[in-house]
């Protein structure tokens, strides 16, 4: 089946360095549509960005992300992180007849002042 | 706008039990899921449904059942409830597929 896979469990950086997030994933199908979900503490995941075209960078709240169906990824990323940022980050991928919704494991962004 | 409410918010059970987890949105979506979410594993698809009546199991639906007998709510019932077991069951909906997804608040279970 489907499957999503997020390397790093907890990423911590500084106030104003950049930010990349990995995510990779695995699908039989040739049209996946990947997501960013951002979860702060004690509310719950929200979409921040999403895209299914290949090759093409989608940017939302200073984020931005580039599907790449050659090497299966979706990494996110920051120029600039701030202290807002700290959260856990969801990558999660819908392909086929696209109503299956596989999350991965989730990266915890901390950023120091 | 709209909203999904999940009851209850806190749930304790024994171990054995048998738990219900109720569900409703009032966005007027199709696609209905229960998530469960553990620490350092993510959130995990336990069942969805596409439409009314409709149910399809997900990766983690061993040991839970579910229910969509209108189109505005989804309950998902802990079938035999582990020993110690905690989680934080999380409640979603979308207008069909590829849509973003909405999340309620979730049920945080424990089980004694």
């Amino acid at each position: 089946g489907d499957s999503v896979t997020q390397t790093e469990g907890l990423v911590t950086l500084t106030e104003g360095l950049p930010v990349m997030l990995n995510c990779t994933y695995q699908t039989i199908y040739s049209n996946p549509f990947l997501f960013w979900y951002v979860q702060h503490l004690n509310e719950s995941p929200r979409l921040l960005l999403k895209s299914f075209t290949d090759n093409k960078r989608t940017e939302h709240q200073g984020f931005h992300a580039t599907l790449h169906k050659s090497s299966s990824s979706f990494h996110l990323q920051k120029s600039s992180a701030q202290l807002s940022d700290s959260a856990l980050y969801y990558c999660a991928l819908s392909a086929g007849m696209g109503y299956k919704l596989t999350f991965g494991t989730g990266t915890s962004l901390l950023v120091d002042p | 706008g709209g909203i999904i409410t999940q009851t209850p918010k806190f749930l304790i059970g024994q171990e054995g039990q048998k738990l219900t987890l109720k569900c409703q949105q009032n966005f007027n979506h199709d696609t209905m899921y229960w998530y469960r979410q553990d620490s350092g594993k993510g959130l995990r698809l336990i069942y969805y449904s596409i439409t009314e009546n409709d149910l399809q199991k997900g990766d983690l639906s061993e040991g839970y059942d579910a229910s969509r007998e209108k189109k505005s709510s989804f309950s998902l019932t802990v079938t035999s409830a582990q020993k110690n077991e905690m989680a934080v069951f999380l409640c979603a909906s979308r207008l069909g597929s590829q849509n973003t997804l909405y999340f309620g608040a979730g049920t945080r279970l424990s089980v004694l």
